[in-house]
């Protein structure tokens, strides 16, 4: 079945730092990727999304490629701030008229000033 | 944007008891609407996914007698934990797909916390 694996938590950084959040995933055919966020105490949003191999989704200046041959779907932005502090997931949607998300564990992003 | 809100917010019972939990579409209509369940520090699992005037369709393991679904109308879903147990303690958060949408954009809801003593 379909799986995502994505980096531990938690991440702690500096404002204006580089980060980056590791995720690799497991599926049959081809699946879309995301990145949802998560807010303290809100519901979570999408991030930014990519639908084929070699796709870069980009949003509020974050960044992820869908890199078929290494299964991976990182997440990167060039430098971060107190704002972006949340819970990072990584997700996939298969195929098949469902489209279920299959999520990975989230990580927790702390930025300090 | 769309929004999606969970009543209640949070929730405390007594083990034996039922709780509904709703879930609203507030500026769309929503074909499906997917329930998931969250344990601390771990991610979404999803429980089951129902479309509007048909049954869920339960994920593997999800007793669907004691987690029963209604999606009754386009823009309401409901989650009624039955005979709740300390178990059953957990975040429960919803999301709903556009009824034009791509088939896979999902606005999630803030979610819901189940306390069961």
């Amino acid at each position: 079945g379909n799986s995502v694996t994505q980096m531990e938590g938690p991440v702690t950084l500096s404002e204006e730092a580089f980060l980056t959040i590791n995720c690799t995933y497991t599926a049959t055919g081809y699946p879309s990727l995301f990145w949802y966020v998560q807010y303290p105490g809100e519901g979570l949003q999408l991030l930014l999304k990519a639908t084929k191999a070699d796709d870069k989704g980009s949003n509020k200046g974050f960044e992820a490629t869908y890199r078929k041959e290494t299964t991976s779907f990182h997440l990167e932005k060039g430098s971060v701030q107190v704002s972006d502090s949340a819970v990072y997931f990584c997700a996939l949607t298969g195929s098949g008229s469902a489209r279920q998300l299959t999520f990975g564990s989230g990580t927790q992003l702390t930025v300090l000033p | 944007g769309a929004v999606v809100s969970q009543h209640p917010s949070w929730v405390i019972c007594k083990s034996g008891t039922s709780v509904k939990i709703e879930c609203r579409s507030l500026d769309f209509q929503a074909t499906t609407m997917f329930w998931y369940r969250q344990f601390p520090k771990q991610s979404l699992m999803l429980m089951a996914t129902s479309n509007e005037g048909s049954k869920a369709t339960y994920e593997q393991g999800v007793e669907k007698d004691k987690f029963l679904i209604n999606h009754a109308s386009l823009t309401l879903s409901t989650l009624t934990v039955t005979s709740a147990h300390p178990e059953d303690s957990s975040f429960y958060i919803c999301s709903a797909s556009p009824l034009r949408a791509d088939g896979e954009t999902q606005y999630f809801g803030p979610g819901t916390r189940l306390l069961v003593l």
